[in-house]
């Protein structure tokens, strides 16, 4: 068990660029979820899959968020046009599956716009 | 929707005091409850888990957890805090989603700070 693990550890853009990252699970867990965490906040659900598929996205995924986990492997999440106000800790966490089954999180990858 | 309220933002304590972080949710069903600390920089790590049974849980370094299912409350306790405790305290909420996920509202924490 190696972890789940976030690359890059940290991003700083400017507005109106284009960012990816990514997030790899622990390799037996089929389910993978997206938050963002904001400073002084606790995590906000984003978007989960099952496998490859994309089954609930939240609210505060915009039109310019997308996350894909094309092979239910490793998973990207996309941020297109990005503004000052998605400066944020994004995590990414994986489970096992069965309602009671604990996230695993990454360390997160840190965004910064300028 | 599920909701959760922790109700200190910050708790100073001495080395080798107990403390007590207090969390509230909002459900009049079933829920699964879970503690993680976030140490700075770094991804959360699960303390303990609540999913049915006993009252009281332990979970790891030290930690304990009173599930009050009838003032829907599980505050985490400590008997004897270390430096190395001083982390931020995330109390969550599961709601079961489609595909059997476990899609968890946050608390907004709790900054736990240990002194000498």
């Amino acid at each position: 068990d190696t972890g789940v693990s976030q690359d890059p550890r940290h991003k700083i853009t400017k507005r109106g660029q284009n960012v990816t990252f990514r997030c790899d699970p622990i390799s037996e867990h089929n389910r993978l979820y997206w938050y963002r965490q904001t400073l002084g906040q606790g995590p906000e659900f984003l978007t989960y899959f099952q496998n490859e598929a994309q089954l609930e996205k939240s609210r505060l995924l915009s039109d310019r968020f997308s996350a894909e986990r094309p092979k239910g492997s490793f998973s990207t999440l996309e941020i297109q046009r990005t503004e000052q106000g998605d400066s944020a800790m994004y995590l990414c966490a994986s489970s096992p599956g069965g309602q009671g089954s604990p996230l695993h999180f990454g360390n997160g990858t840190r965004l910064t716009v300028t | 929707a599920q909701s959760v309220t922790q109700l200190d933002s910050q708790v100073p304590v001495f080395e080798e005091a107990p403390v007590e972080l207090r969390c509230n949710y909002s459900s009049s069903v079933s829920v699964y409850l879970f503690w993680y600390v976030q140490y700075p920089n770094q991804g959360l790590q699960l303390l303990l888990k609540y999913l049915s049974g006993s009252t009281l849980v332990k979970g790891i370094n030290g930690f304990e957890d009173e599930f009050n299912k009838s003032q829907t409350s599980f505050h985490l306790r400590k008997p004897s805090v270390h430096i190395s405790d001083t982390a931020e305290y995330f109390c969550a909420v599961s709601e079961g989603i489609t595909g059997g996920g476990n899609k968890l509202t946050f608390g907004t924490g709790t900054q736990l700070k240990v002194e000498l």
